[in-house]
């Protein structure tokens, strides 16, 4: 069964990097989405993009958070330069299409951890 | 998307069915029930989502009230890998998924 997969399951970095999680969406499936889930928290809405652009963004998703689809199949998501409070785990979801009513898959998620 | 009210844990005996409720008394009449499941901060999970009708797959059933204002998800016979955060989310097509707290569903043997 196709599914969402991500890399790397797991990224320590310093404060003040910039840190690229990858994605990869099931092939057939236009619609992408980020969350993440902060420790013992709810998960939450970040960034959805279709047709290689941003449809919607939380505020969360501030000028330090970028998505970009570079090629068919992988979505990314750039934080320039991280900061204590990104440390969550981030998940990436794909869905079929955007019209009509279709589930989100989502991937295993990468730990983020910043120190 | 119309808000919705879960209890916060239940357990359940593996081998029984599991009835998990939640309330969405706004919901408006474009808006489905979806259910997910996070186990243990692996990613969320799809489960079965409905408007009006009762549906059934493979994982699960989903029963809507005929006023919508409230579902039941049930797992026809839970096993310990069932254990997780179920969420009961109500949206229109379309909508990115909010995520509530969820019911901690606990299987003991």
């Amino acid at each position: 069964e196709p599914e969402v997969t991500q890399t790397p399951s797991h990224q320590v970095t310093q404060m003040g990097q910039e840190v690229i999680l990858r994605c990869v969406p099931i092939s057939n499936h236009l619609y992408f989405y980020w969350y993440r889930q902060i420790l013992g928290q709810k998960v939450e809405f970040l960034v959805s993009f279709y047709n290689n652009e941003i449809s919607e963004k939380s505020e969360i998703f501030d000028d330090q958070f970028s998505v970009e689809r570079p090629d068919g199949s992988n979505f990314t998501l750039k934080i320039r330069s991280t900061k204590l409070e990104d440390s969550a785990m981030y998940f990436c979801a794909s869905k079929v299409r955007t019209s009509g009513n279709y589930e989100q898959y989502f991937g295993p998620g990468t730990r983020l951890t910043v120190t | 998307d119309a808000k919705t009210t879960q209890p916060t844990s239940m357990d359940c005996a593996e081998g029984r069915a599991a009835n998990l409720p939640c309330n969405h008394s706004t919901i408006s009449g474009n808006e489905y029930v979806y259910w997910y499941r996070q186990i243990h901060s692996q990613g969320p999970q799809y489960i079965i989502h409905g408007l009006k009708n009762n549906e059934t797959n493979e994982m699960a059933s989903l029963i809507i009230t005929e006023d919508r204002k409230s579902s039941t998800l049930i797992l026809p016979h839970a096993t310990l890998r069932d254990t997780a955060v179920y969420y009961c989310i109500a949206k229109a097509a379309g909508n990115k998924l909010t995520f509530g707290g969820g019911t901690r569903v606990l299987v003991k043997p």
